[in-house]
């Protein structure tokens, strides 16, 4: 697999904290992705980035802001958590955009309490 | 929007019996591509079908892509304990961006 890093792997936090996740890759691929993991939902889309700095929103972009500084890493953001943003968060990348495959990280397990 | 669905959610086997998941589009697809995820694990990406009617395998597994391009399914023949897993179909227009994933398949396998 493509050398993907989630930090941190669990995370507890409380409702109205702001909360950051980071995704640190080693591949230079240009495009990376934030999704999250619910059950019965599969994977849902966040927001995704096509190049440093440059972002666009997912199809559950809502409480979620994202920053590419770096082509390497790809933060995501909770500005204030709230109970129904618990859940598995996976970054992935893709070398390419068109007919690519994702590379996923091991995932950020989100508890907002 | 688009909308992709999976079933079923949940399917228990004896090892060596059959299995099978279903993926359908509410729209047209591109393409689409199926990954594993292992428990406590991430998704793995297994294949990808981009021709009407193609029929792929990949190791032992193969997947097949409908012939209006709206459905895929994956069928596994004898399942072994390494197949135990969640399976997700995902269905694009190409652009990852676009992909829309199903709800999974979550797969036991009792020895």
């Amino acid at each position: 697999d493509a050398g993907i890093t989630q930090s941190p792997r669990h995370k507890v936090t409380e409702t109205g904290t702001p909360v950051t996740l980071r995704c640190h890759q080693t591949e230079n691929h240009r495009y990376m992705y934030w999704y999250r993991q619910d059950p019965g939902h599969g994977l849902r889309l966040i927001h995704y980035s096509y190049g440093v700095k440059d972002t666009d929103k997912g199809e559950v972009s809502d409480g979620y802001s994202v920053s590419r500084s770096k082509t390497e890493d790809f933060l995501l953001t909770l500005e204030s958590a709230t109970s129904s943003q618990t859940s598995v968060y996976f970054c992935a990348t893709a070398a390419g955009e068109w007919g690519e495959k994702l590379f996923f990280g091991s995932g950020t397990q989100l508890s907002v309490l | 929007g688009q909308q992709v669905m999976q079933i079923p959610q949940y399917q228990h086997v004896q090892e060596g019996e059959d299995f099978t998941t279903y993926c359908n589009s509410s729209t047209t697809l591109s393409n689409i591509q199926w990954y594993k995820q292992r428990p406590g694990g991430h998704p793995v990406f297994l294949i990808q079908l981009v021709k009407s009617g193609e029929v792929k395998k990949q190791n032992r597994l193969p997947f097949q892509f409908g012939e209006a391009k709206k459905n895929s399914s994956l069928h596994i023949t004898a399942t072994q304990t390494t197949d135990v897993g969640t399976y997700f179909c995902a269905g694009g227009r190409n652009s990852a961006r676009q992909l829309t994933f199903g709800s999974g398949t979550q797969l036991t396998v009792l020895p």
